[in-house]
């Protein structure tokens, strides 16, 4: 069965420190890939998104993502961190059965430490 | 402004007593999900539907049931056959030509006393 995996549960990261989220998928074929941001108590925000194209996608608040098919990954990347991107982190995966379906990953929990 | 309302945003109900939650869109999109929330679990997929008057199950249906009446709205019913209904409620929507990509409301927190 097709699935995602996000196996850092909590990430503490200094402010203005680097970060990389990780995020892998089984699937056959490419799917549609997504990097979700909630903070407590609200509803998900869309950060970024890859359908094709350029392995590498810019989204919103400084966040980047990387592609990369040999390792089934789409690990999430920000060079600096601010105290405001403490958040829970969500990788979601579309695959094309003919639906919008999506699968999430259980999440990763940033926090940042001044 | 278009987007998705949830409501109400909390809601406290006695065990064994149904409890809808209301999702409404005004994005024009054609799919609606409902997912619930735990932690540590992600998000689950309850139900989806991507027509009106139609909707299917998702991984756990179990305890509630859905209807899809009109497009901009898809009511979700616990019901007292859920056995532990206590949990962050998340509706979305999203449409073909966004390929997957899905817009959340801002949740319902429901807890049975």
């Amino acid at each position: 069965a097709q699935s995602v995996t996000q196996p850092d549960i909590h990430i503490t990261v200094s402010e203005g420190a680097s970060l990389e989220l990780r995020c892998n998928y089984s699937y056959g074929a490419t799917p549609y890939l997504f990097w979700y941001v909630q903070s407590p108590g609200q509803g998900l925000q869309l950060l970024l998104k890859y359908f094709s194209g350029d392995t590498l996608v810019q989204g919103i608040k400084g966040f980047e993502a990387e592609f990369k098919r040999s390792q089934s990954s789409f690990n999430l990347r920000k060079p600096s961190v601010h105290w405001s991107d403490a958040a829970e982190y969500f990788c979601a995966v579309g695959f094309n059965f003919g639906n919008e379906k999506l699968t999430f990953g259980t999440g990763t929990r940033l926090t940042i430490i001044p | 402004d278009g987007g998705i309302t949830q409501s109400p945003k909390y809601l406290f109900r006695k065990e064994g007593q149904n409890v809808t939650l209301s999702c409404e869109q005004n994005l024009n999109h054609d799919a609606m999900y409902w997912y619930r929330q735990d932690p540590g679990q992600g998000l689950r997929l309850i139900y989806y539907s991507q027509i009106v008057n139609d909707f299917q199950k998702g991984d756990i249906a179990e305890g509630y049931s859905v209807s899809r009446e009109k497009k901009e709205s898809f009511p979700l019913t616990v019901t007292s056959a859920q056995k532990n209904p206590t949990a962050f409620y998340l509706c979305a929507s999203s449409t073909r030509e966004t390929r997957h990509e899905q817009f959340f409301g801002p949740g319902t927190r429901l807890t049975v006393l």
